[in-house]
């Protein structure tokens, strides 16, 4: 089956800054990409995905980038703020399953 | 829209009890998945239904039943709860494969001592 990793398990970076977290998939016929955000206590939220025919998608400070040949994939956040703080899991869909990687703890300092 | 539901949201057993879990959406969504959420694992794919009467195994469907016999609910059932399934579980649903976002529920948290 699908394999996701994900790196880092966690980041601390201060508020203002950029963070990046990246994601590798071992199914090349794998063809959607999302991004989950989680806060402590509350269920995964859907921030941004990314299908296999885009190489790039924004929306305000968030984007992913793919790149189907190495089979990677990655979340920027730009300007980070406290509220930002959570863990974010990338994610793969092979057919009718979407796999999870094991998520990046990211904490914002003020 | 309730959107995703799920029943109980905490639950305690003993080793060897069963329990079922419920899974209701009302979005009309073709899709449901459990899943199960440890500290440091992610999320593990249990069981998933790619439509009313069908069941497919996931990455860990060991010790775990599901049914799908309408299309709003999705069961999954412990026949005999141990330690090891002590975690957080999860439901989701999406429309189609075409829509892409997947729509959790609250999670249920089950401690099996």
């Amino acid at each position: 089956g699908e394999n996701v990793e994900q790196h880092p398990s966690t980041l601390s970076v201060q508020e203002g800054d950029s963070a990046v977290i990246k994601c590798t998939y071992s199914d090349s016929a794998s063809n959607y990409f999302p991004w989950y955000k989680q806060e402590l206590g509350k269920r995964p939220q859907l921030i941004i995905d990314i299908r296999s025919n885009v190489g790039e998608k924004k929306d305000q400070r968030i984007a992913v980038t793919l790149n189907k040949t190495a089979k990677h994939f990655s979340l920027h956040i730009t300007e980070t703020q406290p509220e930002d703080s959570a863990v974010y899991f990338c994610a793969a869909r092979t057919g009718y399953a979407l796999n999870f990687g094991k998520g990046t703890s990211l904490l914002v300092t003020p | 829209n309730a959107g995703v539901t799920q029943t109980p949201k905490f639950r305690v057993l003993k080793t060897g009890q069963s329990m079922t879990l419920l899974c209701a959406q009302d979005m009309n969504h073709e899709y449901m998945y459990w899943y199960r959420q440890d500290p440091g694992m992610g999320l593990r794919l249990i069981h998933y239904s790619v439509g009313e009467g069908t069941t497919a195994k996931g990455e860990v469907p060991d010790g775990y039943n599901v049914s799908r016999l309408k299309k709003q609910n999705f069961l999954l059932g412990l026949e005999s709860a141990a330690p090891s399934q002590t975690s957080v579980y999860f439901c989701a649903s999406v429309l189609s494969l075409g829509d892409g976002e997947l729509f959790f529920g609250e999670g249920s948290r089950l401690t099996v001592l």
